[in-house]
């Protein structure tokens, strides 16, 4: 069966910063993933997808992730972090046979000052 | 419309209350998906619907979870007889269609006191 792992569930950065939210799955197969990024009583919003076509992900707001099958990974990154990137991220798999998403535990992202 | 929209956007209900919450996806989106996020959890599926066809609801924790779609469009989650542990966020998310990516609405926060 699908799964996905947030490796931390809370990651603490200073301003400027980079951001390095880690992600592993466990499929069978070669996975679509995805990242969420839900901030404070908002809804989910799309960051970046991954379907096969590149290793190397871009999204949006400067975020980027790379798949690597070799270390069942797919962790997010950005170079220098924003105060308003303070959110919580789930990183998010497909579930192929109805398309239904399996989501990891999540992870609060904090940006200090 | 311009996004998923949810109502109500939070319902406080009486133990043993039903509830109904209601979601009206994107105009033209076929799949609509329902999950439940409890507090500092990610979303976990609750139910899925290709046009009114609800074909997988695997994920709905109990007989007292029901969800329907009859025309398609809008859909609505009904909770008979709440209970505490019913209390968390529920989140209506559409897709036009199998490829495309899920849009999510701000959710309704139920709780049950």
């Amino acid at each position: 069966a699908q799964s996905v792992t947030q490796l931390d569930s809370h990651v603490s950065v200073s301003e400027g910063t980079p951001v390095l939210l880690r992600c592993n799955y466990s499929s069978s197969y070669s996975p679509s993933l995805f990242w969420y990024v839900q901030h404070p009583n908002k809804g989910l919003q799309l960051l970046l997808k991954y379907t096969s076509a590149a290793t190397l992900v871009k999204g949006i707001n400067g975020f980027e992730a790379e798949f690597k099958k070799s270390e069942t990974s797919f962790h997010l990154t950005k170079p220098s972090a924003h105060m308003s990137d303070a959110a919580e991220y789930f990183c998010v798999a497909f579930s192929g046979n109805t398309g239904k998403l399996i989501f990891g535990q999540g992870t609060t992202l904090q940006v200090k000052p | 419309g311009a996004g998923v929209s949810q109502s109500p956007r939070y319902k406080v209900a009486k133990r043993g209350q039903d509830v109904a919450l209601r979601c009206d996806p994107i105009s033209g989106h076929v799949s609509l998906f329902w999950y439940q996020q409890a507090l500092g959890q990610g979303p976990e599926f609750l139910t899925y619907f290709q046009n009114e066809a609800q074909l997988d609801k695997s994920g709905l924790p109990s007989d007292r979870f029901f969800a329907e779609r009859p025309e398609g469009s809008v859909s609505t989650l009904k909770i008979q007889r709440t209970q505490q542990e019913d209390s968390a966020v529920y989140l209506c998310a559409s897709r036009q269609g199998v490829n495309s990516p899920l849009h999510f609405g701000n959710g309704t926060r139920l709780t049950v006191t």
